[in-house]
């Protein structure tokens, strides 16, 4: 069975501020792991995703996440808040190396102040 | 492109009822995903729907079921409605089952049983 944990569920800060969202997962086979967004009242957008090669992967919005097998992690970061980063955010595993049958953690809220 | 479109945005139903919730995938898309979104339980999976064949299913009771029709959209189906059901109902659709291909989630069907 996989899992994703995403500690904590709030986290704020300061516009121009590095953005840091955890997650860790748990997997018996080699994960496939997502980040997606969520607006208020909208569905989700995916950031990133990592499935093979680089361990560093970017994604939209001057989003990045680094692949850590030794640390189970695959933690969101971003080096400059801005006020529309404001949202809900999501990481995921897949079962099979696809975008089939995900298994979301409970997700982060990320507030951003001027 | 028109995106994921879900229908209807809000539905208010009572306990005991029936409900049917619709989504038109991404032209194109043949894969459509259904997820139920509750601030206790969080994102879940709930089934998948590939060239009108159930290809995956959540942990979800019988009462939850869905088709997929030739043209590739979707509906799925709660009866004997319980209090617990109330949730944000997302369906997401990509262009094959089972690839890297990302997933595509519309706005959701807010549903609240009274």
């Amino acid at each position: 069975a996989q899992s994703v944990t995403q500690l904590g569920s709030h986290v704020s800060v300061s516009e121009g501020a590095l953005v840091l969202l955890r997650c860790n997962y748990s997997s018996s086979v080699p994960p496939y792991l997502f980040w997606y967004v969520q607006y208020p009242n909208q569905g989700l957008q995916l950031l990133l995703k990592y499935t093979t090669g680089a361990t560093l992967v970017k994604g939209i919005n001057g989003f990045e996440a680094e692949f850590k097998k030794s640390e189970t992690s695959f933690h969101l970061t971003k080096p400059s808040a801005h006020m529309s980063d404001a949202a809900e955010y999501f990481c995921a595993v897949s079962p099979t190396g696809a975008n089939s049958k995900l298994t979301f953690g409970k997700g982060i809220t990320l507030s951003v102040r001027p | 492109k028109a995106g994921v479109t879900q229908t209807p945005r809000y539905l208010i139903k009572t306990r005991g009822q029936q409900v049917t919730l619709s989504c038109s995938p991404i032209s194109g898309h043949r894969s459509v995903s259904w997820y139920q979104q509750t601030p206790g339980q969080g994102l879940q999976f709930l089934f998948e729907y590939f060239s009108e064949t159930q290809r995956n299913k959540g942990n979800f009771p019988g009462r939850f079921s869905g088709r997929q029709f030739s043209n590739s959209r979707s509906e799925m189906n709660v009866s004997t409605l319980e209090l617990g059901d109330s949730a944000l109902y997302l369906c997401a659709s990509s262009p094959r089952q089972g690839d890297n291909s990302p997933l595509h989630f519309g706005n959701g069907t807010r549903l609240t049983v009274t």
